[in-house]
């Protein structure tokens, strides 16, 4: 079946950096975008940015640009999430979630995310 | 950046119909997305292109937009519908994909 399994939780001291793994199974994994969105404890979604995992190309929101780093391994079909610099405020579940269809060189974003992996809580703690 | 405004909670009695709206400026224009979210569980698309449902999710969910609102009606409400429910756009201007803040939906 068509699904996306995360890596383990993490803890992370302030000013360090934690990457999140995003396995795909079940499709082709270069078809369809991969969108990372964030959710601290009692609060609502919170997108982070996409990967065309075709030919690479990202797209951050704002507010994390310049902090994270999406990549990915088409041999294993897995996506990566790294956020570097990290504060208390990052502590969050971290979802993975299949978006549009991409091309070679484009992906529909107007798509709703169908398939999310199951969630990987990071933890930034002194 | 675009702003997507839910209300931030809304109840209702077993097997009564549920409504939640999600505010956006020209929201008509776009496609919304709608997602289900129970506690300690990842998301689950409930609603797609405004109205259309994957498939597994009962015909009882449903969705419109028009003008500057959305609505995701679930009808012959369950208990098991609590959950959280977010709408979500991409917003072409900046390419970037926007949720709501979300509404806790409580069956009375």
């Amino acid at each position: 079946q068509v699904q996306l399994v995360q890596s383990g939780a993490e803890v992370k001291k302030p000013g360090a950096s934690v990457k999140v793994s995003c396995k795909a199974s079940g499709y082709t994994f270069t078809s369809y975008d991969i969108n990372w969105v964030r959710q601290a404890t009692g609060q609502g979604l919170e997108w982070m940015g996409w990967m065309n995992p075709n030919s690479g190309n990202t797209g951050y929101a704002q507010k994390f640009q310049g902090r994270v780093t999406m990549t990915r391994n088409t041999s294993i079909s897995t996506a990566y999430m790294e956020l570097s610099s990290l504060r208390s405020e990052d502590t969050a579940v971290y979802y993975c979630a299949r978006g549009g269809y991409c091309s070679s060189t484009s992906c529909y974003s107007g798509d709703g995310m169908d398939v999310w992996g199951q969630g990987t809580t990071v933890t930034v703690s002194s | 950046s675009y702003v997507l405004t839910q209300p931030p909670s809304v109840s209702v009695a077993p097997g009564k119909t549920a409504r939640i709206t999600c505010g956006g400026n020209n929201i008509g224009s776009k496609s919304v997305h709608w997602y289900q979210q129970k506690p300690g569980q990842a998301p689950v698309l409930v609603v797609y292109d405004d109205s259309d449902r994957p498939s597994g999710i009962p015909e009882r969910f449903s969705g419109s937009n028009s003008g500057n609102t959305a609505t995701l009606t679930i009808s012959r409400v369950e208990a098991g519908d609590e959950a959280d429910y977010y709408c979500q756009v991409w917003d072409s201007s900046s390419d970037h994909r926007v949720f709501g803040g979300g509404t806790k939906l409580t069956v009375l």
